[in-house]
């Protein structure tokens, strides 16, 4: 099974700030790879497929970037509703698997 | 845009069965791969399994965690997925999302990767004696 590590597990930041969160691959997977924003009680929210595209209404402060084994999401600027947990997931192949998560809370 | 509503869970005891149910509405289910995807209490996410619709052959794929004991089916007539469970574990107390899927392409790639691009709110399975 492909592996997804995340880090860092815990991200304390501000409103503001520019947060960067990794997700590596423990085998290439071109640019197969999806972030999800879950906040509790809540199913998971899409962010991004294809390693950097956004679907249409997700705010352009979120991005993300990278090719192969390491990829990267980034807030720009951090906003009060963007304290959440971030998962990565791979879509090449299956079984289909997920980072652990990355909880982002307020500093 | 779509709506997903999971229903079914509860409270049951190591061994016994379980139907989870999908209820989809705001786009044309038939059209749409559906997957099931579970999250521990205080845990990540995992895939459970996934069903594609008949105009990519009505398979179904599963985790190795599940495969011989949970069975995805669908009613594309009344827009609903099913996660049928039996001999279920403590392991598999979790919450159970629904998710419509979506394929990508790259570069010419000959299978797509799939992607969830809508989840429901999912519902709690809770195994227990």
């Amino acid at each position: 099974d492909v592996q997804l590590t995340q880090s860092p597990a815990f991200l304390s930041a501000s409103v503001g700030d520019r947060v960067t969160i990794t997700c590596r691959v423990s085998q290439g997977i071109s640019s197969f790879l999806a972030w999800y924003q879950q906040k509790p009680g809540r199913g998971p929210k899409l962010l991004i497929y294809g390693a950097s595209t956004l679907p249409f209404g997700v705010p352009p402060r979120f991005s993300g970037s990278g090719s192969g084994t390491e990829f990267t999401l980034t807030i720009s600027s951090l906003q009060p509703e963007d304290f959440a947990t971030y998962f990565c997931q791979q879509l090449n192949s299956f079984p289909l698997t997920f980072g652990g998560g990355t909880k982002v809370e307020i500093k | 845009e779509g709506q997903l509503v999971e229903s079914g869970g509860n409270l049951v005891q190591p061994g016994r069965s379980l139907r989870l149910s999908c209820m989809a509405s705001g786009f044309t289910f038939g059209d749409y791969v559906m997957s099931w995807v579970r999250q521990a209490p205080g845990k990540g996410l995992e895939w459970v399994g996934f069903s594609r619709n008949q105009a990519r052959g009505g398979t179904t794929e599963y985790a190795a965690s599940v495969k011989g004991r949970f069975t995805i089916s669908r009613d594309d007539s009344k827009s609903i997925a099913y996660l049928q469970m039996n001999n279920l574990k403590t392991e598999d107390t979790a919450v159970y999302y629904c998710t419509r899927d979506v394929p990508f392409y790259y570069h010419g790639s000959p299978l797509p990767g799939w992607y969830f691009d809508l989840w429901g709110r999912g519902t709690l399975v809770t195994v227990s004696s």
